[in-house]
């Protein structure tokens, strides 16, 4: 069964460390997607890519939050520095677009 | 992209038809609605979607009247182990950007 692969799955962390949280998308989806998750805001849209290219990180917190995807097998979300707020279930998501998505398991993030 | 809304929670018992109602009133012509099912400490998983009328799969129906404004998932003799949330989106047919809602909290109970 193709999947999406997040690592780490879970990541402990002190306040100001920088944080990478790493993506494999299913093989030959072009769009990939990074959202949050808290129980306070839901499932937030951080940013996402078709092609590789950003089309929108709107959702991002610009100062410290950055989404790379180096190569089509490797999507990153980085957090420099972190900070206590930031502690939620951060997922990827992979598909052709249209609405339809295949989620990765997460990785929860908590920042001390 | 048109605004949802659902109920925040459902309470059921097991062998039960669940159906799960959501408004979006300011759907466009090009859009289309999806549902997703979210169990504790996973991601998201597609369920079901459709554009107007009724849409049938293994796990679930959706029907969309003729104006659109609203859907229903449907959820056929529900166990246990359908207890999650389930979200209803609505999205441009082609698009890319999807936001999800509050999601509906569905306990089943025994």
């Amino acid at each position: 069964d193709a999947r999406v692969t997040q690592t780490p799955r879970h990541k402990v962390t002190e306040m100001g460390q920088e944080v990478t949280m790493r993506c494999q998308p299913i093989l030959g989806h072009n769009t990939v997607f990074w959202y949050r998750q808290t129980m306070m805001q839901g499932l937030e849209l951080l940013a996402y890519f078709r092609n590789r290219a950003p089309l929108d990180d709107s959702g991002m917190p610009k100062d410290r939050f950055s989404a790379e995807m180096p190569d089509a097998t490797l999507a990153t979300l980085k957090i420099q520095p972190s900070e206590p707020r930031d502690s939620a279930v951060y997922f990827c998501a992979s598909g052709f677009g249209g609405g339809k998505l295949f989620f990765g398991s997460g990785t929860q993030l908590s920042v001390l | 992209l048109a605004k949802t809304t659902q109920p925040i929670s459902m309470d059921s018992y097991e062998g039960q038809e669940v159906n799960i109602t959501c408004s979006h009133n300011n759907i466009a012509t090009n859009d289309y609605i999806t549902w997703y099912q979210q169990f504790p400490s996973q991601g998201p998983r597609f369920i079901i979607q459709g554009y107007k009328t009724k849409v049938t799969n293994e796990v679930a129906s959706l029907f969309i009247p003729a104006d659109r404004k609203s859907s229903t998932l449907s959820l056929p003799r529900v166990s246990l182990s359908d207890t999650a949330v389930y979200y209803c989106l609505v999205g441009e047919v082609g698009g890319f950007k999807t936001i999800f809602g509050a999601g509906t909290r569905l306990f089943v109970k025994a």
